[in-house]
């Protein structure tokens, strides 16, 4: 079956700090992978995605890069702000399956200290 | 162009009532998909439509839970009869079909809180 394992947080960090967040994934067939992010008191919003082996999303100086030969697909940013405080969930929707139902990992809480 | 709506934004209730939330998905969306997250269990899939016929819901926990999508733009999700362990928010989300464009976008969420 699909499955996506994440970093365990919380992951504190300081304003302007790089961070990466991990994600590395199991699938049957060929997935499109996300990374959605989820505000205090907020619904998931899409942060990025990628289709296919080595196209690279990126979005609000996120980035990540969908790498079929480790199956990953880790999250970055060079310089993070109090406002990236959230929660971050990596996703994968497995198109081979014919269902666009999406896998999501178990949320990685970030949290930028000024 | 609206996103997905709603309703209620957050209902309290006493245990052994009945809870209807709802949702109306972003206009020529194929799929309907709602989900429930607890600090506990996570994000959870509950049930998923396609064109308005439901297609899994072996997320759903037990019978007391029910959804139903009579029209293109309007689902619910029943609770009867509630029980504390229904605490949660629930997220309602739809996408289109095909490939690139299943994202799913997801409503602000219900949070419910049983008594």
């Amino acid at each position: 079956g699909n499955s996506v394992t994440q970093m365990e947080g919380p992951v504190t960090l300081s304003e302007e700090a790089f961070l990466t967040i991990n994600c590395t994934y199991t699938a049957t067939g060929y997935p499109s992978l996300f990374w959605y992010v989820q505000y205090p008191g907020e619904g998931l919003q899409l942060l990025l995605k990628a289709t296919k082996a080595d196209d690279k999303g990126s979005n609000k100086g996120f980035e990540a890069t969908y790498r079929k030969e480790t199956t990953s697909f880790h999250l970055e940013k060079g310089s993070v702000q109090v406002s990236d405080s959230a929660v971050y969930f990596c996703a994968l929707s497995d198109r081979g399956a014919g269902s666009y139902q999406l896998t999501f990992g178990k949320g990685t809480k970030l949290s930028v200290i000024p | 162009d609206a996103g997905v709506i709603q309703s209620p934004r957050h209902e309290v209730t006493e245990m052994g009532q009945e809870v209807t939330l709802r949702c109306k998905p972003i206009s020529g969306h194929d799929y309907l998909f709602w989900y429930r997250q607890t600090m506990m269990r996570g994000l959870e899939l509950l049930i998923y439509f396609n064109n308005n016929v439901p297609i899994d819901d072996s997320g759903m926990p037990e019978d007391r839970f029910s959804a139903k999508m009579p029209n293109a733009s309007f689902s619910t999700l029943k609770i009867q009869p509630s029980e504390p362990r229904d605490s949660a928010v629930y997220f309602c989300a739809s996408s289109l079909a095909g490939w690139g464009q299943e994202t799913q976008y997801f409503g602000p969420g219900t949070r419910l809180l049983v008594l």
